[in-house]
């Protein structure tokens, strides 16, 4: 079945660094892919998101290029803030069904130090 | 505007007792969805609601479980006879309508503790 493997946490970095957290998935039909990412203390919300290969997904300085030739949708930001730890997660939207439900990765925990 | 509300946010259950969750999606959304999330199993989906049609069960993880939606609007989670196990947070999402593309925009979770 369809499934989503992100790389594990925790990841710590300092200020001003550069992020990736690898995310690579196996699906049937042409899912969509999205990063939803949880803050401390608040719900899921979403990041950012690609409907088709090679679509760049961009927000808040994040990105994420869908690869259908590698499977994959890493998230990168440029130089990471205080305010972005947070847990991360890559998700997919079942090609088969239609229905838009999520399969999710296991969450990649962020923290960010000064 | 509003956006999605779940109730209670916390429920501390006995073994073996029911409980209801109650989730208020975003006005006019007409797909829903319900999650749990858990340290063991992560994030995974359980029912999916769109319109007046037959709801998508397959994500339920027993018969304990059920769900329904009145009115096409707010929907109510059911467990009977909890176990430990059913321990977890439980996310309501909707979206404007159903399908790979549209965005769900997630409630803040029940937490649910089962002693």
């Amino acid at each position: 079945g369809d499934s989503v493997t992100q790389m594990e946490g925790p990841v710590t970095l300092s200020e001003e660094a550069f992020l990736t957290i690898n995310c690579t998935y196996t699906a049937t039909g042409y899912p969509s892919l999205f990063w939803y990412v949880q803050y401390p203390g608040e719900g899921l919300q979403l990041l950012l998101k690609a409907t088709k290969a090679d679509d760049k997904g961009s927000n808040k300085g994040f990105e994420a290029t869908y690869r259908k030739e590698t499977t994959s949708f890493h998230l990168e930001k440029g130089s990471v803030q205080v305010s972005d730890s947070a847990v991360y997660f890559c998700a997919l939207s079942h090609g088969s069904s239609n229905t838009g439900k999520l399969i999710f990765g296991q969450g990649t925990t962020l923290q960010v130090k000064p | 505007g509003a956006g999605v509300s779940q109730s209670p946010s916390n429920k501390v259950t006995e073994k073996g007792k029911d409980v209801e969750l109650r989730c208020d999606p975003i006005s006019g959304h007409t797909a829903l969805y319900w999650y749990r999330q858990s340290l063991g199993q992560g994030l995974e989906f359980l029912i999916y609601f769109q319109g007046n049609s037959a709801p998508d069960k397959s994500g339920l993880p027993s018969d304990r479980f059920s769900a329904e939606r009145t009115g096409g609007s707010v929907s109510t989670l059911t467990i009977q006879r909890t176990q430990q196990e059913d321990s977890a947070v439980y996310l309501c999402a909707s979206s404007y309508q159903p399908g790979l593309t549209d965005t769900q925009y997630f409630g803040p979770g029940t937490r649910l503790t089962v002693l």
